[in-house]
């Protein structure tokens, strides 16, 4: 079974553009979650997408927004991106199915770059 | 101050030795907890779940939860080089809108040297 993919795996963009970034999850798998990993905060929380909508939403500004499609596959974007956007944006997929099935899998991350 | 502590190291060990890695939390809604490697310029792998206090053991690797003391932990047996790597603690409350949010520790880098 293939993992979960993210496109693309390296972006550089300049303050003030936005951006769009792609995750499609396990087959079968019905939640995508989004984090942000930068050395100085670490792995954070950016929102979880289920059945096409937002599950659960972590505290970044409204710039960082996503959706999920039919098909399970996810976007997130970031508009008028900043320096302090640099990040490795990793996406994760889970079966959301019953209790105890909230293993989540993680994509090879985005890594984006604002100069 | 963070939900979830983890000490950052780095730790240096020889292959062969024990590894004992550890994380502290303070939010008691946290019920599942879960340990990920990640390796350089890779995402994290899971590499053990729990829900429940206790032992689980997987090859080399036993995950340990206390949620009385609120410490979780991560021993690897017979280190190898490989093994080489930074391990992230995460944590998930139940139930409710919890379901797909992962609180991070910050991540201790592993070193097993030859």
């Amino acid at each position: 079974k293939a993992g979960v993919t993210q496109t693309p795996r390296y972006l550089i963009k300049t303050r003030g553009q936005q951006v769009t970034l792609s995750c499609s999850p396990i087959s079968g798998h019905r939640s995508v979650s989004w984090y942000q990993q930068t050395p100085g905060q670490g792995l954070q929380f950016l929102f979880e997408y289920f059945s096409e909508t937002q599950r659960n939403k972590g505290n970044f500004p409204g710039r960082f927004s996503g959706r999920q499609f039919s098909n399970s596959r996810s976007e997130m974007n970031v508009s008028t991106l900043e320096l302090g956007d640099s990040a490795l944006y990793l996406c994760a997929s889970s079966p959301s199915v019953g209790t105890a099935n909230y293993e989540q899998y993680f994509g090879p991350g985005t890594r984006l770059t604002v100069t | 101050q963070k939900e979830v502590e983890q000490d950052p190291g780095p730790l240096s060990v020889p292959e062969g030795a024990i590894v004992s890695l550890n994380c502290t939390y303070s939010n008691s809604a946290f019920q599942y907890f879960m340990w990920y490697r990640q390796y350089s310029r890779k995402g994290p792998e899971l590499l053990m779940y729990t829900y429940s206090s206790g032992n689980k053991e997987d090859g080399r690797f036993t995950a340990q939860v206390d949620k009385s003391s609120k410490y979780i932990s991560l021993f690897i047996r017979d280190s190898q080089p490989s093994d080489s790597a930074t391990y992230l603690c995460a944590m998930r409350k139940a139930g409710g809108t919890s379901y797909g949010k992962l609180t991070f520790g910050q991540g201790t880098i592993l070193t097993v040297h030859p």
